[in-house]
């Protein structure tokens, strides 16, 4: 099992950009996560999906947009970066039954 | 307003020696706890968690010990080593709506000195 992964590792952009952080698990977890860490900060959550075709808003989900088409894979858009969203992102996926959520290894971005 | 607080932003201690990180929380509505272990240019890795009808649990070196009454948590680590060095958040999930989410901590930075 690769457990969660997470496209790209590392990532610039320029302010007003847009893009796509990639997530996909291979537990077969229906719950999966995105996070976000600013240094010297806990995780904070984005949003979250609790199953195939079903997200919800987390605590900070201004600028970020979610999708899950599918039991596998879990992408965040960012559309029109800005400074504020340069932080590290994290995917994390756990069972429902379960309250441990298993983390990817992050996604670094900087918008400058 | 922050829920879960790790008041230690850093700890150093000894090899060999216990290590002690504390996680006070503020909602009586948390009902598990959890501590997870994060190195550098990694994600965070589950350590061991405690329900709220327990005030211990141990696994291996690890133990953590929950006073509800305090609402205060620590995280006992014995001996500590080397590789024990890293990022110690503390969570907390809510029952009832939302009981998916978890509620994290700021992190202590643990460095154990060999």
């Amino acid at each position: 099992n690769a457990g969660v992964t997470q496209t790209p590792k590392f990532r610039i952009l320029k302010i007003g950009q847009s893009m796509t952080l990639q997530c996909a698990q291979d537990m077969n977890h229906n719950y999966m996560y995105w996070y976000r860490q600013d240094p010297g900060m806990g995780l904070k959550l984005i949003y979250y999906s609790v199953g195939a075709g079903i997200t919800d808003k987390g605590e900070v989900p201004n600028g970020y947009n979610v999708s899950r088409s599918t039991t596998e894979d879990f992408p965040l858009r960012l559309e029109l970066a800005a400074p504020s969203q340069t932080s590290v992102y994290f995917c994390a996926s756990g069972q429902q039954k379960y309250y441990e959520q298993y983390f990817g290894p992050g996604t670094r971005l900087t918008v400058t | 307003d922050q829920q879960v607080k790790q008041n230690s932003p850093s700890l150093s201690v000894q090899e060999g020696r216990i290590s002690i990180l504390n996680c006070d929380y503020t909602n009586s509505m948390f009902d598990y706890f959890l501590w997870y272990k994060k190195y550098p240019a990694e994600g965070p890795t589950f350590l061991i968690s405690i329900s709220s009808i327990k005030d211990k649990n141990e696994d291996g070196r690890f133990t953590v010990f929950l006073n509800k009454s305090a609402k205060h948590l620590s995280l006992h680590i014995v001996p500590s080593q080397p590789g024990d060095s890293a990022v110690y958040f503390c969570a907390a999930r809510r029952s009832g709506a939302g009981s998916y989410q978890l509620t994290f901590g700021k992190g202590t930075k643990l460095s154990v000195i060999p």
